[in-house]
């Protein structure tokens, strides 16, 4: 089956530097994104990973080793809009999104 | 970048009446556009794919005669909420691929049902 893990919320501190974990199985591979979602809002593109190694942008960087079914999310910098919900999607074979329930990650000042 | 609207940004319904909502591609042309619904605290569930010129493709699950999808034109998916009830009260969005590969998807803001 296809499955996502990623934990279920993480605490850090304003101007601090946080990683988020995601393990995947899917059926098929066809690349992964990191998506930002406030309460209440869609979800906001930030990276989109399909080779190994790490993306850099700005204050984020992803990073994906396909081999071990891995990705991070590195946001360094911490802001208190940084709250929100980071959301793990690989795209399978089919071209299709599959979601996890996401990270909630609350910056403390 | 890549701007897809959707509209109400929020509606409340009796039980019973049907509610639609529109997706629409600002400045790109959408194939193919997917529509998600939410519930709170939950990931996002496909519901459908929708297919401009055919029908669309409803997941496992999703009862297409309830939710009627029309894809329109390269610009504008409808999702028909029909016979509304309580229970499908939710936050329901809309996507749609930029690229040729569907490599980017850019997300349309919501629409929050409310069905009362």
């Amino acid at each position: 089956g296809q499955n996502i893990d990623q934990p279920t919320e993480m605490t850090a501190t304003e101007g601090a530097i946080v990683q988020i974990n995601c393990t995947y199985q899917t059926s098929g591979f066809n690349g992964l994104f990191w998506y930002q979602q406030h309460a209440g809002e869609a979800p906001t593109f930030l990276s989109y990973n399909v080779l190994d190694g790490l993306e850099e942008k700005g204050r984020f960087s992803s990073f994906l080793s396909r081999s071990k079914g891995y990705s991070y999310l590195l946001l360094k910098e911490l802001q208190m809009k940084d709250s929100a919900s980071y959301l793990c999607a690989p795209m399978d074979s089919n071209y299709q999104l599959i979601w996890g329930a996401g990270t909630k990650l609350i910056i403390k000042p | 970048g890549a701007v897809v609207s959707q509209h109400p940004s929020w509606v409340i319904c009796k039980s019973g009446t049907s509610v639609k909502i529109e997706c629409r591609s600002l400045d790109f042309q959408a194939t193919t556009m997917f529509w998600y619904r939410q519930f709170p605290k939950q990931s996002l569930m496909l519901m459908a794919t929708s297919n401009e010129g055919s029908k669309a493709t409803y997941e496992q699950g999703v009862e297409k005669d309830k939710f009627l999808i029309n894809h329109a034109s390269l610009t504008l998916s409808t999702l028909t909420v029909t016979s509304a009830h309580p229970e499908d009260s939710s936050f329901y969005i809309c996507s749609a691929p930029t690229g040729a590969t569907t490599e980017e998807q850019y997300f349309g803001p919501g629409t929050r049902l409310t069905v009362t």
